[in-house]
């Protein structure tokens, strides 16, 4: 199986949003609503933003959502700020763990 | 509060082993799937293994399958994972981490509280 598939950066000015897109396959993304989304700061433990496509755990901030249309799942940041600036993974279960490459997310 | 802190790692040669230990407090780790994840200097995250809640059932990573070995004693609260055979490419930081759990249900496949990591080199 092969890791999903994220543009390397994003970037975006404070207060706009960003879509943040990841691509897999009709037997991983395709198949299940197990899409999750990861934010990693510089040296720091990733932390869940996102689980079930479009839920937000409790704590998260409702700027972050997320959605699924296909093979592809996306997570949105609406409202930018300067500590939004991270790394995303996207991560979906189809039969093993499967990670994006990740996402560098430059606020400007 | 929960808290995971990671230990054992180092610097290994090629074709050695090392066992990684993942020390939990502030939750009742008995009644969490505990999982390893790694991650490769400057690369991506990659998931190594899980264990039920139990110990009872075991799942492993194509890239690890038959070299590591995930564990846990819950009478100590602690995590381990025995990696045998080890290859430069196994190269990265360690985390463990619990899957999620929220009012409604837990579940296996996500990743919630996690450790700050410990560091394994395979160099000669």
């Amino acid at each position: 199986q092969s890791a999903l598939t994220q543009p390397a950066s994003v970037s975006g000015s404070p207060g706009q949003s960003i879509t943040i897109s990841c691509t897999g396959t009709s037997s991983d993304v395709g198949s299940y609503n197990l899409v999750s989304w990861y934010q990693q700061h510089p040296g720091k433990a990733p932390k869940l933003m996102i689980y079930e496509v479009s839920k937000r755990p409790s704590g998260v901030s409702n700027r972050f959502s997320g959605s699924k249309s296909g093979n592809t799942a996306s997570l949105t940041i609406s409202g930018l700020q300067a500590e939004d600036e991270a790394d995303y993974y996207c991560c979906s279960y189809a039969g093993s763990v499967l990670f994006g490459g990740g996402t560098k997310l430059t606020v400007l | 509060q929960a808290q995971l802190v990671e230990s054992g790692g180092g610097v290994v040669q090629p074709g050695r082993s090392l066992r990684l230990s993942c020390a939990a407090s502030g939750f009742t780790f008995s009644n969490y799937a505990m999982h390893w994840v790694r991650q490769a200097p400057g690369k991506g995250l990659e998931w190594v293994a899980v264990v039920s809640h139990d110990g009872s059932d075991i799942r492993d990573a194509d890239s690890v399958k038959g070299r590591f070995t995930i564990s846990r004693d819950n009478s100590k609260n602690t995590l381990y994972l025995q990696m045998n055979s080890l290859r430069a490419e196994d190269t990265a930081v360690y985390f463990c981490a619990t899957q999620y759990c929220s009012r409604t249900g837990c579940y296996l496949y996500y990743f919630d509280h996690w450790g700050q990591g410990t560091l394994v080199t395979v160099s000669s």
